[in-house]
């Protein structure tokens, strides 16, 4: 089964640096996502794309964090300067476009800001 | 924001009972979502209950969904050790633009 494919899987950057995760979702799903998640919480949406266009960031912080689907298929989600409180899992998740169509999540990366 | 909350926030029973999670919500829905998230990995989609549907079955899972209460429940069978997990709803409210809104999950346990 096609997977939704994340990397680097953990990172560890000290704070001020810059950071940035990858994501290639399954083909053919036009709708991309970034989660975080903390710790013992559920996911929280960072932003939202349908296919290269961002649908919904509302929650993203956009003085440091950034997202990108370019040609609509993979994404980048970077963090400049990372901060203590970015510690988290950053989730990508694809799906195909509408409601009724569940999320296909990857593995995730580990941040850890020191 | 979180519009789910599920209901225990941890279980632990025995391998073989049943157990039972629940989710609250609080506005309309389009569509209703449980997910299963083992240790330090993704979240996985076990199964999608539409708002016109009171009750579906997938294996050993069985969902409940009741509009008029705004709730949810997840029960799985036989439990086994494989089923540690912790488990999520999710939403799909019926003016979100297709935003799914998540609970804080249950941590589930089953002790061999």
């Amino acid at each position: 089964e096609a997977e939704v494919a994340q990397s680097p899987r953990y990172k560890i950057t000290e704070k001020s640096q810059a950071v940035a995760f990858w994501c290639d979702p399954i083909s053919g799903h036009a709708t991309l996502y970034w989660y975080r998640q903390i710790l013992g919480q559920g996911p929280e949406l960072l932003v939202q794309f349908q296919d290269e266009s961002v649908v919904d960031d509302s929650q993203l912080p956009k003085d440091r964090f950034s997202a990108e689907r370019l040609k609509g298929v993979d994404s980048t989600l970077k963090i400049q300067p990372a901060e203590l409180g970015d510690s988290a899992m950053y989730l990508c998740a694809s799906s195909h476009r509408g409601n009724n169509s569940p999320l296909h999540f990857g593995n995730g990366t580990r941040l850890t800001v020191t | 924001s979180q519009q789910g909350e599920e209901d225990p926030q941890a279980l632990s029973i025995q391998e073989g009972e049943n157990a039972t999670m629940n989710c609250s919500y609080k506005t309309s829905i389009n569509n209703l979502q449980w997910y299963r998230q083992n240790s330090g990995r993704g979240l996985v989609h076990l199964i999608l209950i539409r708002s016109n549907e009171r009750e579906k079955h997938s294996g050993r899972l069985r969902v409940t969904l009741d509009t008029s209460k705004k709730s949810s429940s997840l029960l799985i069978t036989a439990s086994r050790a494989a089923d540690t997990a912790s488990y999520f709803c999710a939403t799909d409210a019926a003016d979100s633009n297709y935003q799914l809104i998540w609970g804080a999950g249950t941590k589930l346990i089953i002790k061999p």
